[in-house]
């Protein structure tokens, strides 16, 4: 019982490269997040996936980019790094249905941009 | 936009002693839910309240819903270690399926 995944569990790179972070879930979950954690603000949402095809953008979108091409697949995109990009990310997921469901979360990236 | 205010965004206490976070929000919430991220791990979920006025207790952990459904606490009696880490809010509006988390609130527990 795999459950939710993240890979990789940490990452240093440089301004201006592209890193992408990955998220594997492996219950068929409808929904899945990606939030990012910096102190002081909690956990933020950058993108949301209702399901396969379709995203959306959270409260922090600008600098990421997202796809889902698979249920239980959700890739997180920085396109171009910079220094405030410095964060802990979570993915998660739910099963999503009327109201927000438990969310659950994976083990988190620590992503540093130097 | 919207909002979910959490506070205190820290606190210290004498194992023993008792705990309290609250959560507020400016616009009524269709739920609220807690979790509990220990330190170096991921957020955990502990429960959701729903229904004005809702009160839910899972063992020395006490959570509560306002009845404007504006408001939430979380009060744990009597502290032990192992309540360390860091406790969120996040509520729900209008059942869009996203959650707006709080700040969280970090527990330190003197033993």
């Amino acid at each position: 019982d795999a459950g939710i995944t993240q890979s990789p569990r940490y990452k240093i790179t440089e301004t201006g490269r592209q890193v992408t972070l990955m998220c594997h879930q492996t219950w068929s979950h409808s929904y899945m997040f990606w939030y990012r954690q910096d102190l002081g603000h909690g956990l933020r949402l950058i993108y949301y996936s209702a399901a396969a095809d379709i995203t959306d953008k959270g409260e922090v979108p600008d600098g990421y980019v997202v796809s889902r091409s698979k249920t239980e697949n959700f890739p997180l995109t920085l396109e171009s790094a910079t220094r405030s990009q410095t964060s802990v990310y979570f993915c998660a997921s739910s099963l999503g249905l009327r109201q927000a469901d438990t969310q659950y979360f994976g083990p988190g990236t620590r992503l540093t941009v130097l | 936009g919207q909002q979910v205010m959490q506070i205190p965004q820290y606190q210290h206490v004498q194992e023993g002693e008792d705990f309290t976070t609250y959560c507020n929000s400016s616009t009524t919430l269709s739920n609220i839910q807690w979790y509990k991220q220990r330190p170096g791990g991921h957020p955990v979920f502990l429960i959701q309240l729903v229904k004005s006025g809702e009160v839910k207790k899972q063992k020395r952990l006490t959570f509560q819903f306002g009845e404007a459904k504006k408001n939430s606490s979380l009060h744990i009696t009597a502290t032990q270690t192992t309540d360390v880490g860091t406790y969120f809010c996040a509520g729900e509006y209008n059942q869009g399926g996203k959650l707006i988390f709080g700040q969280g609130t970090e527990l330190s527990v003197k033993p």
